[in-house]
């Protein structure tokens, strides 16, 4: 699986959009973007994936560049609840290869 | 969506002796497990595939005798830490992998917060 880039921490007000970025840079082509986040002492929790196009659902909304090589996880009205820590993976979709957590993005949340 | 579970979800137990861990898929069939441990402030770490009826693959570093990995059924997979010590202390997880529909998507169990004194 390629590795990915992410930053240590962020932070974001409640109520406002919080844009998690990601580089996938050595992606290749049948491989998707996924996004997991982490929330204190609970098993990772699934939150959308994708190829090439933006994805939404009802969690965030994915935001892939044309190139592929990064992409921007948005959640798009923070909560406190939202706090966690969040991790992008790229592989490949529908297969049985193992996943391999990088070091995420410590997102906090502001009241 | 699919549920796996883990028992217990905490234990605590002395040197020397051994904790196993169980993880099951509650809806749905999984061929493949996988276990994951986490330190403090850490990532989550493979420790191991677990395939129904064969034997584990062990990421290398990970002590095979130390770690017994269990794959009886398609729902259940344990997880035996032999005489645990307090480095063994972590938080570990498990995820399993869907049979049907094709979707092979893993799903994470809640984890397993293990101390020992």
């Amino acid at each position: 699986d390629a590795k990915t880039t992410q930053p240590p921490s962020m932070d974001c007000a409640e109520g406002r959009a919080a844009n998690l970025p990601c580089n996938h840079s050595t992606i290749s082509g049948n491989e998707y973007v996924y996004w997991y986040r982490q929330i204190h002492s609970q098993g990772p929790q699934y939150i959308i994936h994708g190829l090439k196009n933006n994805e939404t659902n009802e969690m965030a909304s994915l935001i892939i560049t044309e190139d592929r090589k990064s992409s921007t996880l948005i959640l798009p009205h923070a909560t406190l609840r939202d706090t966690a820590v969040y991790y992008c993976i790229v592989r490949v979709a529908f297969s049985a290869s193992k996943i391999i957590f990088g070091s995420g993005t410590r997102l906090s949340i502001r009241p | 969506g699919a549920v796996v579970s883990q028992h217990p979800s905490w234990v605590i137990c002395k040197s020397g002796t051994s904790v196993k861990i169980e993880c099951r898929s509650l809806d749905f069939q999984a061929t493949t497990m996988f276990w994951y441990r986490q330190f403090p402030k850490q990532s989550l770490m493979l420790m191991a595939t677990s395939n129904e009826g064969s034997k584990a693959t062990y990421e290398q570093g990970v002590e095979k005798d130390k770690f017994l990995i269990n794959h009886a059924s398609l729902t259940l997979s344990t997880l035996t830490v032999t005489s645990a010590h307090p480095e063994d202390s972590s938080f570990y997880i498990c995820s399993a992998r869907a049979l049907a529909g094709g979707s092979n998507e893993q799903f994470f169990g809640p984890g397993t917060r293990l101390t020992v004194l």
